[in-house]
Parts: structure tokens; C-alpha cells; sequence
């Protein structure tokens, strides 16, 4: 089994929906991480945790929220979909201070 | 606004050959992340450099940490198929990570022809 799992893989929704991603991971970090990568732009954090307790916004957090239910499993929702949160969405986790060391393989989300 | 660009965007290359890719700013890191990321899948952490002058190697791929901490560089000698995929850079403000937050380029992606 993946160290990270995220599901669904792709979705498919129209604009104004409200939509969940799940993220679970069995490496026992305590960080977890939601990225997006757009073509052109790279990586962008969306909102990082350091543990279940602590919720931080990143650089594009606007549109977004998030839920830490436990030290394995961080959630991602986008709370009315707008076709320009049309991305590859990743989740990763960290042991430690210095970034993501292990990322998920990914949420296509496609918004209509 | 901290930026950390990379080059060149693309390379292909025969099997073979040797390569260098890099990763540059203005702005000084306390450490550096390479990943490689191939279609449909996450990045894979490859090394991570926090000492400026800082060389690490693995296997066939060395790595760089310029001297002042604001550039990097991936050499890979021989490059093989298998080594095709799109090499990310991130760089980290703070040690220890009390921000969370890594800078990312936008890649340089490898093609290595057999």
C-alpha cells in the first residue's frame, strides 16, 4: 500500500459544488501538507498542518478549508468549485522541519 | 516575492550523455529540495542540501548547494531512460520548517532518449 493515499484520483463536478478530498497517510508524520500544480506555475501550498491541533494557511488559501481528524488523515474542501480551482492536487507529509518528504499521488479535479 | 527559477524548462537528451540542470535566486535558502515527478504520479524526494558548498551524490545524479545558499545545481552523468521526468527544486526561508513553506521552481523536464 502507498505511504500517502489520496482519493478520489479525478473528479469531475460543476461549478458551484462543494467537494471534499481525502488524504491518509501510514508513515505516522505529524505534518501534512495540500499542494496544487497548475502547468506554468508549479507547486502552490494551499494549507499545511504540524499536527492535529495546528491548521495553517499557505500561500493560496482563498477558496479552500481543511480538516485534520486525526494524525493520519487531512481533508481538503473546496466549498463552491470554481472553474479556475481546476488543478492536480497533492497531499504530503513530513517528519520533520525542512518540507514534504513524501507526497501522495495525486487528485486530477476537473470543474466545469 | 521569492523566486526560485529553474533551466532550462526542457532538455532531451540521448542516452548517455551527461546533463546539468539549475536552480536559481536572489533570495538566500536555509536548505534545498530536489524531486523527481513523472506523469500521473507525486514527486519523489530525491536529496535535500543545507550547508552552502554542500555536494551530495546519488548514484549517478550529484548535487550542489552554491555557496551563498541562493543557487543549486543536478548533474547526472550517463543519463538512462529511466532517469526521464520533471526535476523540482524547493527551496526552504526557515530552518526547521516553523513556516512550513517551500518555495517551489517550476521544473525542468528530462527527456532521455533511448
Amino acid at each position: 500500500d502507498a505511504d500517502v493515499t489520496q482519493t478520489p484520483r479525478n473528479r469531475i463536478t460543476k461549478t458551484g459544488k462543494r467537494i471534499m478530498l481525502e488524504c491518509s497517510q501510514t508513515k505516522g508524520h505529524d505534518r501534512m501538507y495540500w499542494y496544487r500544480q497548475d502547468p506554468g506555475l508549479g507547486l502552490r501550498l494551499i494549507y499545511y498542518s504540524f499536527d492535529v491541533k495546528d491548521i495553517n494557511k499557505g500561500e493560496i488559501s482563498d477558496g479552500y478549508s481543511v480538516s485534520r481528524q486525526a494524525q493520519a488523515k487531512f481533508s481538503l474542501s473546496l466549498e463552491s468549485a470554481i472553474p479556475n480551482q481546476t488543478a492536480l492536487y497533492f497531499c504530503a507529509t513530513s517528519d520533520w522541519g525542512l518540507g514534504p518528504t513524501h507526497f501522495g499521488d495525486g487528485t486530477r479535479l476537473s470543474i466545469l | 516575492t521569492q523566486l526560485l527559477e529553474q533551466s532550462p524548462q526542457f532538455l532531451s537528451i540521448q542516452e548517455g550523455e551527461n546533463l546539468t540542470v539549475y536552480c536559481n535566486s536572489s533570495s538566500v535558502f536555509s536548505s534545498l529540495q530536489w524531486y523527481r515527478q513523472e506523469p500521473g504520479e507525486g514527486p519523489v524526494l530525491l536529496v535535500t542540501v543545507v550547508t552552502g558548498g554542500e555536494v551530495k551524490k546519488l548514484k549517478r545524479l550529484t548535487f550542489q548547494f552554491g555557496d551563498a545558499r541562493k543557487d543549486s545545481s543536478l548533474h547526472i552523468t550517463a543519463a538512462q531512460p529511466g532517469d526521464t521526468g520533471l526535476y523540482l527544486c524547493a527551496g526552504a526561508k526557515n530552518y526547521g520548517g516553523s513556516q512550513g513553506n517551500l518555495i517551489f521552481g517550476k521544473g525542468t523536464k528530462l527527456s532521455v532518449k533511448p
